[in-house]
């Protein structure tokens, strides 16, 4: 079974501009979700998909970003535009439904991103 | 006050040597208790979860919750090499918010052969 793939795997780009990263989740997994690392800081939550549905997204930090998952398979996440503090490591996870008990994610490697 | 206090060592370690890595929190709505492994350039990996407090035991790891105390611990047993990541751990609420997980700064260990 493939895994979680995310792409790219780092981007630096300058401050102003524009990146999207995309996250592929484990084949028939409906939930889908964005986390980010900021250096020095906690992995967070950002926002929660099932299928198509953003279903939570009290994460994001401002609207300069954006997550969409077109046709409830692959998901992308633009910021735009890019300021310094948003680098840090963005991973993606997905997840099964219908599991009553503890929610198992699988994360991916995470994109890198650097803002000069 | 931070939900999760996870110290993030450094910890360096023997092989063979029985490591302690531990979390406390301060939310008492968390019912699941999950500790992921970490290595270099790559995503957090699920070791482990717990459910409400008590024990686990997988091969050489075992996670501990004490709730009353709101204290969680991982144990490595025999501890190798390749037990060398950073170890985070991560709690969730039950029901409809359980993918929201709160995770602490991680700890990372070394084990030298």
């Amino acid at each position: 079974e493939a895994g979680v793939t995310q792409f790219p795997s780092h981007s630096v780009i300058e401050k102003g501009q524009t990146v999207t990263l995309r996250c592929d989740p484990i084949s028939g997994h409906d939930n889908l979700y964005w986390y980010r690392r900021v250096m020095g800081k906690e992995i967070k939550f950002l926002l929660h998909f099932v299928k198509e549905s953003k279903q939570d997204e009290s994460g994001m930090p401002n609207n300069r970003f954006l997550a969409e998952r077109t046709g409830g398979t692959y998901s992308t996440l633009k910021v735009q535009p890019a300021e310094l503090e948003d680098s840090g490591v963005y991973f993606c996870a997905s997840s099964q439904t219908g599991h009553s008990g503890a929610n198992v994610l699988t994360f991916g490697a995470g994109s890198r991103l650097t803002v000069l | 006050q931070k939900e999760v206090e996870q110290d993030p060592g450094p910890l360096s370690v023997p092989e063979g040597a029985i490591v302690s890595l531990n979390c406390t929190y301060s939310n008492s709505a968390f019912q699941y208790f999950m500790w992921y492994r970490q290595y270099s350039r790559k995503g957090p990996e699920l070791l482990m979860y717990t459910y409400s407090s008590g024990n686990k035991e997988d091969g050489r790891f075992t996670a501990q919750v004490d709730k009353s105390s709101k204290y969680i611990s991982l144990f490595i047993r025999d501890s190798q090499p390749s037990d060398s990541a950073t170890y985070l751990c991560a709690m969730s609420k039950s029901g409809g918010s359980n993918y929201k997980l709160t995770f602490g700064k991680g700890t990372l260990l070394t084990v030298n052969p």
